[in-house]
């Protein structure tokens, strides 16, 4: 399975635009990057996933460089509310998504 | 639907006591997973199922046994509990598919404390 590299933590402040890089140089070519969101004393829940080039839903954006050996989540225009731990995970979909592991994540701290 | 729950909340033992973690789904999903997390640690995945029937090892599965009682229901049991067994536990659950990943759901949590 693909290591995992993001920054331990993270400030920003209220309505700016955030973004967080995870390093994953070793990615196989069937394997889905994924991001999760954990907000303080609640399980993680899932927020994008994508393969290449760029996704975006309504919480987030994510951004695929061609080689895929890193990925960027960006939060447009953050609010307290996105204080949180952001999870980036890397591998296949089907029976190997069994062992993804969730490394420690990022610690977004959004300030007033 | 109330998604992956979670029974108890909290709990508190003492070195060498037994109790078993409870979870349910209601989504329908084949697979469950139960994961540990410590003070500023990620998830470590201890136990998963992949289908009702089945049950393997994760990355930290010493001192924990799990039953996958039916599609619903995937417990965690602790046959003798240790400080280093103090954590919060997640389950979750998901359903496989082969082309794309899969998004698992997670549970609130059972907050443990072994004395």
């Amino acid at each position: 399975l693909a290591k995992t590299t993001q920054p331990i933590s993270m400030d920003s402040y209220e309505g700016q635009e955030v973004n967080i890089t995870c390093s994953h140089n070793n990615i196989a070519t069937n394997d889905y990057i994924t991001w999760y969101q954990q907000f303080p004393s609640q399980g993680p829940r899932f927020i994008i996933q994508g393969y290449k080039t760029k996704v975006t839903n309504e919480v987030a954006s994510l951004f695929i460089p061609a080689d895929r050996k890193s990925s960027t989540l960006s939060l447009p225009r953050v609010s307290l509310s996105d204080t949180a731990v952001y999870y980036c995970l890397v591998g296949p979909p089907g029976a190997g998504s069994y062992q993804l592991t969730f490394g420690k994540g990022t610690k977004l701290s959004v300030i007033p | 639907n109330a998604g992956v729950t979670q029974t108890p909340k909290f709990q508190v033992l003492k070195t060498g006591q037994s109790m078993t973690l409870q979870c349910a789904q209601d989504m329908n999903h084949n697979s469950m997973y139960w994961y540990r997390q410590d003070p500023g640690m990620g998830l470590r995945l201890i136990y998963y199922s992949a289908s009702e029937g089945t049950t393997d090892k994760g990355e930290v599965p010493n001192g924990y046994n799990v039953s996958r009682l039916n599609k619903r229901e995937f417990s965690l049991r602790l046959e003798s509990a240790a400080p280093s067994q103090t954590s919060v536990y997640f389950c979750a659950s998901s359903d496989i598919r082969v082309l794309t990943y899969n998004e698992q759901f997670f549970g609130p949590g059972t907050r443990l404390t072994v004395l």
